[in-house]
C-alpha cells in the first residue's frame, strides 16, 4: 500500500540555524499537505501543493513538490524556539481527489536557544 | 476562527467499558476524519466521512470500534468494549473535499486523550 515516509524522523539545531524535512511517497500524489503539531497540540495546516515542481513560501517556510509529485520539502530558514514541534506531510490514499489524507511519520525539530 | 470542537477532552476508562467521543466539525465543511495518534503508530486514519456517507474506514478494527455522522453537525467514534491497547490521542478534522476547495486544507479538533486501565 501506500507509504510516506518522512527523514529525518528527528532534527535538533541551534536557533538561527536551517532546517529542511524530506517526504517520500512511494506513488505519484495528487497533491500534498503539510501540517505542524506543537508539543501537546493538534496538527495545524501549512500549506498545500498541487501542480509539479511546485515552490510556495510563507515567510521563513519554504515548501516544494518534487517534478514527479513523489516527494516533497519543507525548509525553514534561520529557525526560531516559535518552530519547535513536528513537521507532517500528507497526501491522499486515491488519485481520484478525494483527500483521505494519509500522513508521513513526521519529523520532530527542537531548536535550541 | 471557527473551530473543531471534540468531547471529551480526557477520558480515563476501564477495560471493557463503552467509549463515546464526540466531535462538531466547522459549519459548511463536508468532509469529516478520525485519526488516532500514538507514539509508536504515528497518526492513523480511522475513518473518512464525506456529506455524512463513510468512505474509507480500512483502518478501523471493526470488532469494536464505529463511526457515525447522524447529523451534519455531529460525529462520533464509539469503541466497545475498550481495551487498554486503544489507548491514544483521537482527533477529528474537518474540512472541504476537493482539490479546488482545500487549500484551506484541514482544521484538526484539540483530540481527546483516551487511557484505559
Amino acid at each position: 500500500g501506500q507509504q510516506v515516509m518522512q527523514i529525518p524522523q528527528y532534527q535538533h539545531v541551534q536557533e538561527g540555524e536551517d532546517f529542511t524535512t524530506y517526504c517520500n511517497s512511494s506513488t505519484t500524489l495528487s497533491n500534498i499537505q503539510w501540517y505542524k503539531q506543537r508539543p501537546g497540540g493538534h496538527p495545524v495546516f501549512l500549506i498545500q501543493l498541487v501542480k509539479s515542481g511546485e515552490v510556495k513560501k510563507q515567510k521563513r517556510l519554504t515548501f516544494q513538490f518534487g517534478e514527479a509529485k513523489k516527494n516533497s520539502s519543507l525548509h525553514i530558514t534561520a529557525t526560531q524556539t516559535t518552530d519547535v514541534g513536528t513537521y507532517f506531510c500528507a497526501g491522499p490514499r486515491s488519485t481520484t481527489g478525494a483527500n483521505n489524507l494519509f500522513f508521513g511519520t513526521g519529523t520532530r525539530l527542537t531548536v535550541i536557544p | 476562527d471557527a473551530r473543531v470542537t471534540q468531547t471529551p477532552r480526557h477520558k480515563v476508562t476501564e477495560m471493557g467499558q463503552e467509549v463515546t467521543m464526540r466531535c462538531q466539525p466547522i459549519l459548511g465543511h463536508n468532509t469529516v476524519f478520525w485519526y488516532r495518534q500514538t507514539m509508536m503508530q504515528g497518526l492513523e486514519l480511522l475513518a473518512y466521512f464525506r456529506n455524512r456517507a463513510p468512505l474509507d474506514d480500512s483502518g478501523m478494527p471493526k470488532d469494536r470500534f464505529s463511526a457515525e455522522m447522524p447529523d451534519a453537525t455531529l460525529a462520533t467514534l464509539k469503541i466497545q468494549p475498550s481495551e487498554p491497547r486503544d489507548s491514544a490521542v483521537y482527533f477529528c478534522a474537518s474540512g472541504l473535499d476537493t482539490l479546488r476547495d482545500n487549500q484551506g486544507g484541514y482544521t484538526f479538533g484539540s483530540g481527546t486523550r483516551l487511557t484505559v486501565v
